[in-house]
């Protein structure tokens, strides 16, 4: 079945120690997004690509960054994680077309910092 | 400032009906969606309405007004695996994807 994968499910990392999560989709769609989404919050986009080119949300700190290698993997990277990051990670993609904005989502990486 | 508003927690009983309303302020329309979270997964997809009324889909509805930036999701038959978190988002006129922080339905026997 086409689907989005997250690995790990679960991450535990250190203060300040950098950590990557992966995201791959085999939906061939154009769009990638990462969301960080905190308990009983909304999710919050961090950035999303159309094909390559990369979008960055203003509000997104610089200790985020992605890389979008080919059509089918994305990372997240968090240079120096703190505990104000310990959230859920989600990945998601969508195609262009008349529901375009439909977003198929990953399982989410929950990341603890310690 | 773009604001979704959501009732944060809703409980229905089981085999009942439950509407979860959201009101949206935001820059431009141009379709608003629905999804369903279950804890601790990520968000499925239930609905999309760019036109004004209703879109019926088995136990699920979704309405929308446009001119009173408006639109619930309505549950039909309720069972208990419905308890969950539903999430209401529009896509505004630079087609960003603006979220609600969701509300929380608790089925109860």
């Amino acid at each position: 079945d086409a689907m989005v994968i997250q690995n790990p499910r679960y991450q535990v990392t250190q203060f300040g120690k950098p950590v990557t999560l992966s995201c791959s989709q085999t939906l061939n769609h154009n769009v990638m997004y990462w969301y960080q989404q905190k308990s009983s919050q909304a999710p919050k986009l961090l950035f999303h690509y159309y094909d390559k080119d990369f979008n960055n949300e203003a509000d997104t700190p610089d200790n985020f960054q992605s890389r979008r290698p080919n059509t089918s993997f994305c990372f997240l990277d968090i240079r120096s994680p703190g505990l104000g990051d310990a959230a859920m990670y989600l990945c998601a993609t969508s195609r262009e077309g008349a529901h375009a904005y439909e977003q198929y989502f990953g399982p989410g990486t929950r990341l603890t910092v310690t | 400032g773009q604001n979704i508003d959501q009732p944060t927690e809703m409980t229905a009983t089981e085999g009942a009906i439950v509407q979860i309303n959201c009101t949206y302020q935001t820059s431009g329309f141009n379709g608003l969606f629905w999804y369903q979270q279950h804890a601790g997964e990520a968000p499925t997809f239930l609905s999309y309405n760019v036109l004004d009324g209703l879109e019926e889909k088995g136990r699920f509805s979704s309405f929308l007004s446009r001119s009173k930036g408006y639109s619930y999701l309505l549950l039909k038959e309720l069972q208990m695996k419905d308890s969950a978190s539903y999430l209401c988002a529009v896509v505004d006129s630079n087609y960003q994807l603006i979220w609600g922080a969701g509300t929380k339905l608790i089925i109860k026997p």
